[in-house]
């Protein structure tokens, strides 16, 4: 069955300083995977996506991820974090439903001291 | 930038009511979804809604729940006789097609059921 795993709870990191949010995913073929955000009050907003051929992907708010096969991995990384980043993160999954199902992480929350 | 749009953004019932949660998708997409997030936990798929008829359904979604599309801009889902542990953020979702596309999801319901 598919899963997706997000080992960190809660990430407190300096405004400035880089971030590095872990996912990782169990599914049998190579899945399609997403990072959304999620601020207070907020709905999910989708950050990126992976749906194949380069493994590094770049998204909005200067926000990349890396898929890497080997280790069943699709980190979230920013060189430099802003205040404004402070929110949930969630990374999720999506194959072997043709009707896109997704499924989450059980989240990352971020928090930016000044 | 098109958006889901969700209403109302709170509601509280009593237990043993019936709810029904609303949803405008973006008016072109295909997909349609229901995911709840219950406080704390992870965001969890309930359903899934393509060509007038539900096209996936988790465990959560039992006899309870029902969704309907009235006319061809509302996407709606109903509790039946809410529970307690039916409270949670309700969200609803589009996507232009299925498989391995990045949703739009809506601010979210919050059902408070008392």
């Amino acid at each position: 069955a598919q899963s997706v795993t997000q080992p960190d709870i809660h990430i407190t990191v300096s405004e400035g300083a880089s971030l590095e949010l872990r996912c990782n995913y169990s599914y049998g073929a190579t899945p399609y995977l997403f990072w959304y955000v999620q601020s207070p009050g907020q709905g999910l907003q989708l950050l990126l996506k992976y749906f194949s051929g380069d493994t590094l992907v770049q998204g909005i708010k200067g926000f990349e991820a890396e898929f890497k096969r080997s280790q069943s991995s699709f980190n979230l990384r920013k060189p430099s974090v802003h205040w404004s980043d402070a929110a949930e993160y969630f990374c999720a999954v999506s194959g072997s439903s043709n009707t896109g199902k997704l499924i989450f992480g059980q989240g990352t929350t971020l928090q930016v001291k000044p | 930038e098109p958006e889901v749009t969700q209403t109302p953004s709170h509601q509280v019932t009593q237990m043993g009511q019936e709810v029904i949660l609303r949803c405008v998708p973006i008016s072109n997409h295909l997909y349609f979804y229901w995911y709840r997030q219950i406080l704390g936990q992870k965001v969890e798929f309930l359903v899934s809604f393509y060509n007038n008829e539900i096209s996936e359904k988790s465990e959560i979604f039992d006899d309870q729940f029902s969704v309907e599309r009235p006319d061809g801009s509302n996407f709606t889902l109903k509790i039946r006789s809410t529970k307690l542990e039916d409270s949670a953020m309700y969200f609803c979702a589009s996507s232009e097609a299925g498989q391995g596309f990045g949703y739009t999801f809506g601010s979210g319901t919050r059902l408070t059921v008392v």
